[in-house]
């Protein structure tokens, strides 16, 4: 298993242009995630989604669109790149967990620098 | 969702034993208490995670007060790969796709 694949790993944007964040599993994973970190900070969830079709909010979901079309992929779009929106972006996934807990799995990132 | 307060960061010597503190004084009856843990430069990392009973695991073990309204982390033999930035995050009823985390703790070893 490749596990959570995260693809670019590196980005530069100026700011207005838009851009898709790729994230991947094999897992056979429903719930998927996606969170930003900056420098210093916890990770912030942006959106998340509990299966094929279902996406949800986060705490900083703002400026960022999702849509999950198969269990295996949930992209995540920034609609009009900020200097805000710089920042490490991390994906997740993990079979269904509510009451029956089960480790999240981490994807290795994406660095975003918007200029 | 209710928060949890830890140590910005503490020190250990390596091959010592390290316990990590987290107070979680609003904990509801259904959160979970999970710990995730970051090393440099990479993606957070399950350790583990318990309701009301300790919890020990290959990694490392969770005691939990009582009262629940604190846990501790413990890594029984610190080694340097063990570096991390260590975050104790409440969970309603486990879920987790939708952790909130916070600032953890930044864990230093010393060989």
């Amino acid at each position: 298993n490749a596990g959570v694949t995260q693809t670019p790993k590196f980005q530069v944007l100026k700011t207005g242009q838009s851009m898709t964040l790729q994230c991947a599993q094999d897992m056979n994973h429903e719930y998927m995630s996606w969170y930003r970190q900056d420098p210093g900070m916890g990770l912030r969830l942006i959106h998340y989604s509990v299966g094929a079709g279902i996406t949800d909010q986060g705490e900083v979901p703002n400026g960022y669109n999702v849509s999950r079309s198969t269990t295996e992929d949930f992209p995540l779009r920034l609609l009009s790149a900020a200097p805000s929106q710089t920042s490490v972006y991390f994906c997740a996934s993990s079979p269904p967990s509510v009451f029956n807990p089960y480790e999240q799995y981490f994807g290795p990132g994406t660095r975003l620098t918007v200029t | 969702d209710a928060k949890t307060t830890q140590p910005n960061s503490m020190e250990s010597n390596e091959e010592e034993p390290v316990h990590l503190p987290c107070n979680h004084s609003t904990i509801s009856g259904t959160d979970y208490i999970h710990w995730y843990r970051q090393l440099p430069s990479q993606g957070p990392e399950y350790v583990i995670h318990g309701l009301t009973s300790n919890v020990n695991n290959r990694m490392a073990s969770l005691a939990i007060a009582e009262d629940r309204k604190s846990s501790t982390l413990i890594l029984h033999r610190a080694t340097l790969r063990d570096a991390a930035v260590y975050y104790c995050i409440l969970a309603y009823g486990g879920a987790t796709n939708k952790l909130i985390f916070g600032t953890g703790t930044l864990l230093a070893v010393q060989p």
